[in-house]
């Protein structure tokens, strides 16, 4: 079974303050691994889809990375409205079969 | 990017009631769409695959005479929750995918809460 952890629940910056989220999966043959964020209230918006190990991909401030068992979201220089929550899935099987993380709340303080 | 608008955004009800929730694909025709529920501080669980002109697949645990799909067009998708209960109160998202993409298009949402 698909298993895709993320940490820290939640982290608290200050605007400026960089950081990075981790997703940790375990997966029996990846064939994709997206980013999402979400708004309270809101449904997940795309980000990032990772399909190897060592592939990078940027959007502003953020910065999303791939390795054989893990994936980072790096965020540089926050600001106030990258607040919202973060998730990380994967898909491994048919297209429909995608296993969520629980999420990364983040928080930036101005 | 393809758009998924999902409608009501909420809803209040009371118990024994049925609601019904709209998922639409519009600007991209979707031969498959995705119902997912979410409870606070949890992550989004896939509860059945909708499949244009045939039945749903529903997830291990979800009952398919409860929540009811119906995905009569490539556009329009319909989550039916039957005789709704407190414990039915959550977030449902509806998703899509555009052609054979793995990438998923989330609808906006709709929190139900069951009184």
């Amino acid at each position: 079974e698909d298993q895709v952890t993320q940490s820290p629940e939640a982290l608290r910056l200050q605007e400026g303050e960089s950081s990075s989220l981790n997703c940790s999966y375990t997966v029996s043959g990846l064939r994709g691994l997206f980013w999402y964020r979400q708004d309270p209230g809101k449904g997940p918006e795309f980000l990032f889809t990772l399909y190897s190990a060592g592939e990078e991909k940027e959007k502003e401030r953020l910065k999303a990375t791939l390795t054989k068992k893990e994936s980072f979201l790096h965020i540089t220089a926050p600001k106030p409205e990258d607040s919202a929550t973060y998730l990380c899935a994967v898909n491994s099987g048919g297209y429909q079969k995608v296993t969520f993380g629980i999420g990364t709340k983040l928080q930036v303080i101005p | 990017g393809a758009v998924v608008s999902q409608h009501p955004s909420w809803v209040i009800c009371k118990s024994g009631t049925s609601v019904k929730i709209e998922c639409r694909s519009l600007d991209f025709q979707a031969t498959t769409m995705f119902w997912y529920r979410q409870f606070p501080k949890q992550s989004l669980m896939l509860m059945a695959t909708s499949n244009e002109g045939s039945k749903a697949t529903y997830e291990q645990g979800v009952e398919k005479d409860k929540f009811l799909i119906n995905h009569a067009s490539l556009t329009l998708s319909t989550l039916t929750v039957t005789s709704a209960h407190p414990e039915d109160s959550s977030f449902y998202i509806c998703s899509a995918n555009r052609d054979q993409n793995e990438k998923l298009f989330f609808g906006s949402g709709t929190q139900l809460s069951v009184l």
